[in-house]
């Protein structure tokens, strides 16, 4: 079964440049993430999608940052315009939500392997 | 709020060597998820186990074995005879479930190298 798959893996571009991420979930994942890792830390969640529903975005930088996810599959990730401190690592992640209510049967994050922005 | 600390910033070890990991956490919510990750130099995160706060009993997978406390609100991560191969950033988080997923608020990291 394929991984998590996010492109590119890197990407290098000046400030005040647009940027944009891909991540294709693993198939038939209803639930996708968008995390963002700073040098030395761990991973912040970004932006929450249930299908192509964003119901947690709280974390989101509105006036820069924007995601869609418009056929509950893949998902792209913008910075427009992107900032110096917007350097880091973007990660995607996907998940089931397995059959039942209760709260032990929701399943694990995979990861993606990241995309390392450099804002220079 | 949900916090996570992993004290240790980096350990040191060599090959065979046992080392334990420290993980503590905060949290008001009595139902809650603790996790561990590791990430190896390839940057892909890789879930290694989950536990839920109503489940106190310890694991032990092959080489590696969690010990989870609530009265000291920890859960430590221990790998035995380890291996260059176990060299990687090993993260502990801490979830309460938000609208039906795991929404983990992660420790930042402790990188361990394991020298041949």
């Amino acid at each position: 079964e394929a991984g998590v798959v996010q492109s590119p893996r890197y990407k290098i571009i000046e400030k005040k440049q647009p940027v944009a991420f891909w991540c294709n979930p693993i198939s038939g994942h209803n639930t996708l993430y968008w995390y963002r890792q700073n040098l030395g830390q761990g991973p912040e969640l970004l932006i929450r999608y249930e299908n192509e529903e964003a119901v947690d975005d709280s974390q989101l930088p509105k006036d820069r940052f924007s995601a869609e996810r418009l056929k509950g599959v893949d998902s792209t990730l913008k910075i427009q315009p992107a900032e110096l401190g917007d350097s880091a690592v973007y990660l995607c992640a996907s998940s089931s939500r397995a059959s039942g209510a209760t709260l032990v049967s929701y399943n694990e994050q995979f990861f993606g392997p990241g995309t390392r922005l450099t804002v220079l | 709020a949900q916090k996570v600390t992993q004290a240790q910033t980096e350990i040191s070890v060599v090959e065979k060597e046992d080392v334990t990991l420290d993980c503590v956490y905060e949290t008001r919510d009595t139902t809650y998820y603790l996790f561990w990750y590791k990430q190896p130099p390839s940057g892909e995160l890789v879930f290694l186990i989950r536990r839920n706060s109503f489940d106190e009993q310890n694991e032990i997978s092959g080489r590696y074995s969690w010990n989870f406390q609530k009265s000291t609100s920890s859960f430590n991560f221990t790998i035995t005879a380890s291996q260059v191969v176990d060299s990687a950033v090993y993260f502990c988080a801490l979830s309460e479930a938000r609208g039906g997923s795991y929404i983990p608020t992660f420790g930042r990291g402790t990188s361990l190298i394991v020298h041949p």
